[in-house]
């Protein structure tokens, strides 16, 4: 079945600056890639997707790149602002059949 | 438009009794799935039902674990003879599922204690 990697467990990064977490994936058949934030407590929400037909797609100060080849994406956070701590986590997806998740990452964004 | 609705939120149980947690998806969602999230942890696949039909159950324990997404009402996550290792927040997430429209949303989970 897919195995799902994500990394750093933890980042902490100054208020301003970039973030990036990276995901890995095992199974070549998966086409999409969703990523969650998620606050204490809170549901995890949607906050991009991205599926295996495309590169790399943007919302704002948020971005997601595809390597099918390596079979890896990644997170792209700029300018981050203290609103943007929360654990995010990476999935991938066959057909919507099954998610696979990442382990997580608690990301801290220090004022 | 209401997105995925659980209930209870908060769910004590002792061992040995049993716990029902409902999720209702999101209108015109036909797609159901259950995570199990341990505290600090990812969220965890345990079964993906459609209307009438269980899919996937790959990810639910063979004993004591149930789930069933009936043609009318909400999605039920059984869990019978309670451990405390069932302890969990257990969230459901519902998709459109159909023309290539996976996107999940996710309901508030049940956060089960057992006692």
């Amino acid at each position: 079945g897919e195995n799902v990697e994500q990394h750093p467990s933890t980042l902490s990064v100054q208020e301003g600056d970039s973030a990036v977490i990276k995901c890995t994936y095992s199974d070549s058949a998966s086409n999409y890639f969703p990523w969650y934030k998620q606050e204490l407590g809170k549901r995890p929400q949607l906050i991009i997707d991205i599926r295996s037909n495309v590169g790399e797609k943007k919302d704002q100060r948020i971005a997601v790149t595809l390597n099918k080849t390596a079979k890896h994406f990644s997170l792209h956070i700029t300018e981050t602002q203290p609103e943007d701590s929360a654990v995010y986590f990476c999935a991938a997806s066959n057909t919507g059949n099954q998610f696979y998740f990442g382990t997580g990452t608690s990301l801290t964004v220090i004022p | 438009n209401a997105g995925v609705m659980q209930n209870p939120r908060h769910l004590v149980r002792r061992r040995g009794q049993e716990a029902r947690l409902r999720c209702s998806p999101m209108k015109g969602h036909s797609h159901v799935y259950w995570y199990r999230q341990l505290p600090e942890e990812g969220l965890k696949f345990m079964v993906y039902l459609q209307k009438e039909n269980i899919i996937d159950e790959s990810g639910m324990p063979k004993e004591r674990f149930s789930a069933e997404f009936p043609k009318e009402g909400p999605s039920i996550l059984r869990i019978q003879q309670v451990v405390r290792g069932d302890s969990a927040a257990y969230f459901c997430a519902s998709s459109i599922g159909t023309r290539g429209l996976v996107e999940q949303f996710f309901g508030p989970g049940t956060r089960l204690t057992v006692l």
